[in-house]
């Protein structure tokens, strides 16, 4: 069965802190995504990935930086953590015209 | 701006009774449509996905419809559950290699016995 696992699930962080959010997909899917979400706003796009090796900036990349070291990880990077910041953010693996699955999200808390 | 405008914002119903939820969108070019349900707290899950220029798919008690010359779209829920109750979040997916989605910001729908 289809599965995209986000790690952690809960995190705390303190501000100017680095934060890495991990994401692993079964799916063998080239594609996959960084989103927020945040009340009043849907989800929002921060880095998106075409395969291993590659990242592109979504609509808000600013303060994210993203990783995919692989075809199953796609990590996403605050260097310098910042309570704006706070937030649940999801990560998803897809292949054009196909389905698209996501993780159950990250709770970030940046205090 | 927002691309993707869903309606009503909320919605509370009866269990047992039908509603629909809206989707108008502007995100060009528009290769599918996706319907996802998001239970408090959780992640989301797909319902169905609409790719022709009219069309309508059906899964159970949801059934959908699009219409890309209006860019609209509806997801019909009959019969609603108590367990129906959570957020619909109707889903542009844009014509290019890098499947990017673009969100609505969802219906909150409430069942109340």
């Amino acid at each position: 069965e289809a599965a995209v696992t986000q790690s952690p699930r809960n995190k705390v962080a303190v501000t100017g802190g680095k934060v890495t959010l991990s994401c692993n997909q079964t799916n063998n899917h080239n594609n996959m995504y960084w989103y927020r979400q945040d009340t009043g706003h849907g989800l929002r796009l921060i880095h998106y990935s075409y395969g291993a090796g590659s990242t592109e900036k979504g609509d808000i990349p600013d303060g994210y930086k993203a990783s995919r070291p692989s075809q199953e990880n796609f990590s996403l990077i605050l260097e310098l953590a910042t309570p704006s910041q706070t937030s649940v953010y999801f990560c998803a693996s897809g292949q054009t015209g196909h389905e698209v699955f996501f993780g159950k999200g990250t709770r970030l808390t940046v205090v | 701006k927002t691309q993707v405008e869903q309606s009503p914002q909320s919605l509370v119903v009866r269990q047992g009774e039908n509603c629909v939820l809206q989707c108008n969108y502007s995100v060009t070019p528009d290769n599918h449509l996706r319907w996802f349900k998001q239970d408090t707290g959780k992640g989301l899950v797909s319902l169905t996905v609409l790719v022709d220029q009219k069309d309508k798919t059906s899964n159970g008690r949801y059934s959908a419809t699009l219409d890309k010359d209006a860019k609209h779209s509806t997801l019909h829920i009959t019969a609603t559950l108590l367990d129906d109750t959570a957020t619909y979040i109707c889903v542009v997916g844009e014509n290019t290699n890098t499947g990017k989605l673009t969100f609505g910001d969802g219906t909150v729908l409430t069942v109340k016995p």
